[in-house]
C-alpha cells in the first residue's frame, strides 16, 4: 500500500531553533513536495523536488530550504524558526511527469513558541 | 497566472441528500489535470476524483462526480446521499503538465452533514 510518513505529528520549538521536518515515501516516486496549510489559505507550495538532488522553489520559500539526498526522503528545514511559521506542513509524492494525483503524508503541526 | 478559487467557506448538507461544492480556475493552458481531495479532522489529505482536461465525459467515482465544464472553467464535486463520515474541508486543485508537475490548491470549502 502507498504510504508517505512524517517524522512527528506535532512539533513545539522556540524562536531562533533549527527546525527539521523529515518526510519518506515507499513508492519509488521521482517527485516530492512540501506545503504549508493555513486557515482560509489552501495549501501553498514551499518546495518541490523532482529528482535526488533537485530541488525548486514554490510560492512560500522564504525562511526554509530542503534537502533530498536519497529517492525515498525528502527534508524540509527551518533555518532559524520564527512565530510566523507555526502552521501545518504537508509531505506529498507523486510518480514523474504524469497526472497522477499526489500522495500525501499525514500532516505535522508546528507551533513556534 | 494559474488560480484555484472555491467560494463556499463552509457548506451544510443534510443526511442522505445530495451536495456540490464549487471550483473555478483560471488558466491559459489547455493541458491541465483537475483534483478534489479530502481532508477529515485527522489531518491526512484523502484523494477523491481526479479529471483531465481532454476528458470529455465527466468523472466518476462512487458517490462523487465531477461537474466539468471546461469553457466556464469551473470543476464542481458533486457528493450524492452525503454521509455523517463526509464532513471534512474539501480542497480543488490543479496540476500542469510543463511546471515538473506542481499542484495548486484552492482555500478549501468545510463541509458539515447534518443529521
Amino acid at each position: 500500500d502507498v504510504k508517505v510518513t512524517q517524522s512527528s505529528r506535532y512539533l513545539v520549538k522556540r524562536t531562533g531553533e533549527k527546525v527539521f521536518l523529515e518526510c519518506v515515501q515507499d513508492m519509488d516516486h521521482e517527485n516530492m513536495f512540501w506545503y504549508r496549510q493555513d486557515p482560509g489559505l489552501g495549501l501553498r507550495l514551499i518546495y518541490f523536488s523532482y529528482d535526488v538532488k533537485m530541488k525548486e522553489k514554490g510560492d512560500i520559500p522564504e525562511g526554509y530550504s530542503v534537502s533530498r539526498e536519497k529517492k525515498e526522503r525528502f527534508s524540509l528545514i527551518l533555518e532559524s524558526a520564527s512565530t510566523n511559521q507555526t502552521s501545518m506542513y504537508l509531505c506529498a509524492s507523486s510518480p514523474g511527469h504524469s497526472y497522477n494525483e499526489q500522495f500525501f503524508g499525514p500532516g505535522t503541526r508546528l507551533t513556534v513558541l | 497566472a494559474q488560480k484555484i478559487t472555491q467560494t463556499q467557506p463552509g457548506m451544510f448538507v443534510q443526511e442522505k441528500e445530495a451536495v456540490t461544492l464549487d471550483c473555478t480556475y483560471d488558466t491559459s493552458d489547455q493541458s491541465y489535470g483537475l483534483f478534489w481531495y479530502k481532508q477529515p479532522s485527522s489531518g491526512e489529505m484523502i484523494f477523491l476524483i481526479y479529471q483531465g482536461s481532454y476528458d470529455e465525459q465527466n468523472a466518476t467515482e462512487g458517490r462523487y462526480s465531477l461537474n466539468f465544464q471546461k469553457a466556464r472553467k469551473s470543476a464542481n464535486l458533486v457528493i450524492s446521499a452525503s454521509q455523517l463520515g463526509d464532513s471534512a474541508m474539501y480542497f480543488c486543485a490543479m496540476r500542469f503538465w510543463y511546471n515538473n508537475n506542481d499542484m495548486r490548491f484552492g482555500a478549501g470549502t468545510r463541509l458539515t452533514v447534518k443529521p
